[in-house]
């Protein structure tokens, strides 16, 4: 079955500063996402990659897909308090069902002035 | 724009009762979601909903729970019995078809607490 890892698990960085968190997954996804999670709230749905090589932006969060290397990454560019919260990647598993999306364990980032 | 709702947003419970925790997907959609998410840990997948009935289901999702559409609009998750390990933010999720066409739309939650 479909396994979605992420790290880190838990990110503290300066406004301004530029990081990376990546998302494996062990089997071949339809799709991959990200969502981002405030705390005690629900999942706002940042990204959909849907193909190898895809790359999707918005604002200063950049979310690109490697299907061959089972690898997702969430790139944030100078980042500001605004972006704090939990952020998730989740894939569609394959075949077997179309419904089902699994999550990742999260990552919390909390971004310090 | 569109939304998926849920009420209520917190239910508090004791241990043994019945909760229905309820759902209005976005009106056009298909397919309906229920997800878990116990505090501090990830989103589990417990069922999937397609044409009244059950589509998929996960380990979870054993007899003590069931999912109804009992009318056009609402989608509900019910356990009959709740359990303390129960105690949960239950999210709805829609989708217009299948998710690996579509992406799923999340209700806000409803926070359970069984005590």
């Amino acid at each position: 079955e479909l396994k979605v890892e992420q790290n880190p698990l838990f990110l503290s960085m300066q406004e301004g500063k530029n990081y990376t968190i990546y998302c494996n997954y062990s089997t071949t996804s339809d799709r991959l996402y990200w969502y981002r999670q405030d705390p005690g709230k629900s999942l706002e749905s940042l990204f959909v990659l849907l193909s190898n090589g895809a790359v999707k932006q918005e604002g200063r969060l950049m979310a690109s897909l490697d299907t061959k290397a089972r690898l997702s990454t969430l790139h944030i560019t100078a980042a500001v308090h605004d972006l704090s919260a939990t952020y998730f990647c989740a894939g569609l598993a394959m075949k077997t069902s179309y419904d089902k999306v699994i999550f990742g364990p999260g990552t919390s980032l909390s971004v310090i002035p | 724009e569109p939304e998926v709702t849920q009420t209520p947003s917190h239910q508090v419970t004791q241990m043994g009762q019945e909760v229905i925790l309820r759902c209005v997907p976005i009106s056009n959609h298909l397919y309906f979601y229920w997800y878990r998410q116990i505090l501090g840990q990830k989103v589990e997948f417990l069922v999937s909903f397609y044409n009244n009935e059950i589509s998929e289901k996960s380990e979870i999702f054993d007899d003590q729970f069931s999912v109804e559409r009992p009318d056009g609009s609402n989608f509900t998750l019910k356990i009959r019995s709740t359990k303390l390990e129960d105690s949960a933010m239950y999210f709805c999720a829609s989708s217009l078809l299948t998710s690996s066409y579509n992406e799923q739309f999340f209700g806000p939650g409803t926070r359970l607490t069984v005590l």
